[in-house]
């Protein structure tokens, strides 16, 4: 599987944007770059995916390198219920298995 | 809408019990299921997933197993616990097309497991 790298982590004043940067330089041809959350003691969440083109959802807009060898999360306008670990995947259309990397823990300063 | 349930939230074994942790899925058909399991400080690790009724593919050799007996219903299972088996156990769905592009996977509440 493609291998992604992310900070270990990051910190963010409230109500400002947030961006979260992911390398994968092996990201092969049909990979999708998707990104989940984990907040403290709960399940991951799906945030945000996408395979060439720059993404928007209510959530959060990802960046894709025209390369595609990196990407950014972007949160607009950051809250405290933001802070969680993000983690930045790679999945092989067909391949139905997410493996999960360290991710990056962001934390928000009131 | 789609929910997915998992029951316990909580649990609290000795060392040696059996173990059946339950998931189920509401209001989507034929998903794939996953049982991930985070132990403490660590990354989600998949155990196990499935694309249908009775096909479970097994990701890493470990103490435990699982079933799919109905459609939307996955159970993790073990006959003998170990302490090693403590964390948080994860149940999670995906649904080929209910997002216009590959699969995102939506995952449950989870449970936390003490094994003593």
């Amino acid at each position: 599987d493609a291998k992604t790298t992310q900070p270990n982590s990051m910190e963010s004043n409230e109500e400002e944007p947030v961006h979260l940067p992911c390398n994968h330089s092996t990201i092969s041809g049909t990979d999708y770059i998707h990104w989940y959350r984990q907040l403290p003691s709960q399940g991951p969440e799906y945030v945000i995916h996408g395979l060439t083109s720059n993404v928007n959802n209510r959530m959060a807009s990802l960046a894709i390198a025209e390369d595609r060898k990196s990407s950014t999360l972007i949160l607009h306008r950051a809250t405290l219920r933001d802070a969680a670990v993000y983690y930045c995947i790679l999945l092989n259309f067909g391949n139905e298995k997410l493996t999960f990397g360290t991710g990056t823990r962001l934390t928000i300063i009131p | 809408s789609q929910t997915i349930h998992q029951w316990p939230a909580t649990l609290v074994q000795p060392v040696g019990s059996p173990l059946s942790l339950e998931c189920t899925v509401e209001g989507t058909s034929n998903p794939n299921l996953y049982w991930y399991r985070q132990a403490a400080g660590r990354g989600l690790q998949l155990l196990f997933y499935s694309v249908g009724i009775g096909q479970i593919s097994s990701e890493v050799p470990q103490n435990l197993s699982a079933s799919r007996p109905q459609d939307r219903q996955f159970i993790l299972s073990s006959k003998k616990l170990l302490l090693s088996d403590s964390g948080f156990y994860l149940c999670a769905w995906s649904v080929l097309g209910l997002t216009p592009s590959g699969r995102a996977q939506f995952f449950g509440p989870g449970t936390r497991l003490t094994v003593l």
